[in-house]
């Protein structure tokens, strides 16, 4: 059964630095989001993107936060300069056109130091 | 202001027995779904079950059932003859919009563990 992957599973990085999050979400999607999930709290949502363009985003999604589909598979999330509050787990979720489950990826535990 | 409420942090079930994990929401929308999933300890969101605002039916998949109740605006999972492998967070969660690719609004979500 497809599923949607993400890269890499933890990703360890210092303050300040910029970080990419990769996901490959399932090949006839067409609705790509991310969300993220702070330690012990609810998921939250980031950023959603249809047709090459965000469709929607978060108060949190700020200019420190950025989308890219690069190609016909993947889906990125850039950090640029990361803070000790983006330590979190980051999840990737695609939808196909019809159709209302958003099938969740895996996660990228992100540690800022 | 969309909103979804689930009020049980933590929920016991004995093996083999049904249990239910409440969900309210808010919503002005007339048109949302309803979503149930399952983040068991190694962390990912297993989807188990959603429901339409319009769908007259309450939504069942395998041992997973969702007692939709629209006046009380409660959407509550029901899992029946409970699994040790059950053991999980489970999180309702809400697309308040008639734009099926909107986000998901979650709860706080509700830890449930099986005794044997």
């Amino acid at each position: 059964e497809p599923e949607v992957t993400q890269t890499p599973s933890h990703q360890v990085t210092q303050m300040g630095q910029e970080v990419i999050l990769r996901c490959v979400p399932i090949s006839n999607h067409l609705y790509f989001y991310w969300y993220r999930q702070i330690l012990g709290q609810k998921v939250e949502f980031l950023v959603s993107f249809y047709n090459n363009e965000i469709s929607e985003k978060s108060e949190i999604f700020d200019d420190q936060f950025s989308v890219e589909r690069p190609d016909g598979s993947n889906f990125t999330l850039k950090i640029r300069s990361t803070k000790l509050e983006d330590s979190a787990m980051y999840f990737c979720a695609s939808k196909r056109d019809s159709g209302d489950e958003q099938y969740f990826g895996p996660g990228t535990r992100l540690t800022v130091t | 202001a969309q909103k979804i409420t689930q009020t049980q942090p933590g929920m016991f079930v004995q093996e083999k027995e049904a249990v239910t994990l409440d969900c309210t929401y808010d919503t002005s929308d007339p048109s949302y779904g309803l979503f149930w999933y399952k983040q068991p300890s190694s962390g990912e969101m297993i989807f188990l079950i959603y429901q339409g605002s319009y769908d007259q039916q309450n939504a069942t998949e395998g041992r997973y059932s969702l007692n939709f109740q629209k006046a009380r605006k409660s959407a509550n999972l029901v899992i029946s003859a409970s699994q040790l492998g059950d053991s999980a967070m489970y999180f309702c969660a809400m697309r308040a919009s008639h734009n099926q690719g909107g986000k998901l609004i979650f709860g706080q979500g509700t830890e449930l563990s099986v005794k044997p």
